[in-house]
């Protein structure tokens, strides 16, 4: 069974640039897999960031994009913000409705 | 606006049956240009997709995670606007919170709408 790979954590420093990664375990993620990204804070449901690889939900800052960077789905987030720190799942869709989740990277702003 | 509510028993003993339900409001779970899921996150880990429902045609459609769908069954009510999950056999590893949440775009491919969550705990 294909897994969805996240980094399980990333660090970033207030105002700076980082970029989170989702990648299959085997193959490649295109457009195709229609990847979006969720934030999650920590007793709350998953906020909606990015869908259709690069879309920003309603009301989601400008700071954070999405795009394919060579294999992998990536979401960036540029100038972080002290708020920023959370956990980010990706969902891929695997076609056949299956859809798949990574296992998300924790995100620490310090 | 699009509101989501899980609702069901807090603890369940193995090896019974889990049942939950989402309630849908600001929106009809009969329309065919969404999908609605189950996802749940057991403690200290991530997001599991659990399964999806479909309602076209008058008929509804189930899709399930092959890993769960031998002890998952996910049925929706047009008449209460309302759909719900069946876990069978339910062991400590079912323990996690349980959203419902709405698919939408192209192949249903992302989550845009999200219930606050249902906390089941699988216990003797």
């Amino acid at each position: 069974q294909t897994v969805v790979t996240q980094e399980p954590s990333l660090s970033v420093s207030p105002g700076g640039t980082v970029t989170l990664t989702c990648g299959l375990s085997s193959g490649s993620v295109s457009t195709g897999y229609y990847p979006s990204w969720y934030q999650q804070t920590p007793g709350q449901p998953p906020r909606t960031l990015i869908y259709t690889t690069n879309i920003r939900s309603s009301g989601v800052p400008g700071r954070f994009s999405g795009s394919i960077l060579g294999n992998k789905a990536a979401l960036t987030i540029t100038g972080a913000q002290a708020d920023d720190e959370s956990d980010y799942y990706c969902v891929l869709y695997m076609g056949g409705d299956i859809w798949v989740f990574g296992g998300g990277t924790k995100l620490t702003v310090l | 606006q699009m509101q989501l509510q899980e609702s069901g028993p807090g603890l369940v003993k193995p090896p019974e049956t889990l049942s939950l339900t989402c309630t849908v409001s600001g929106g009809s779970i009969s329309s065919s240009s969404y999908y609605w899921g189950w996802i749940r996150q057991p403690p200290g880990k991530g997001l599991q997709w659990i399964g999806s429902l479909h309602y076209s045609g008058s008929t509804s459609y189930t899709y399930y995670n092959p890993s769960l769908k031998r002890r998952v069954t996910m049925s929706l009510d047009t008449s209460k606007n309302q759909y719900s999950l069946k876990v069978r056999s339910v062991t400590a590893a079912d323990t996690a919170v349980y959203y419902c949440a709405r698919q939408s775009g192209d192949y249903w491919a992302y989550f845009d709408s999200w219930g606050q969550g249902a906390r089941v705990t699988v216990s003797s």
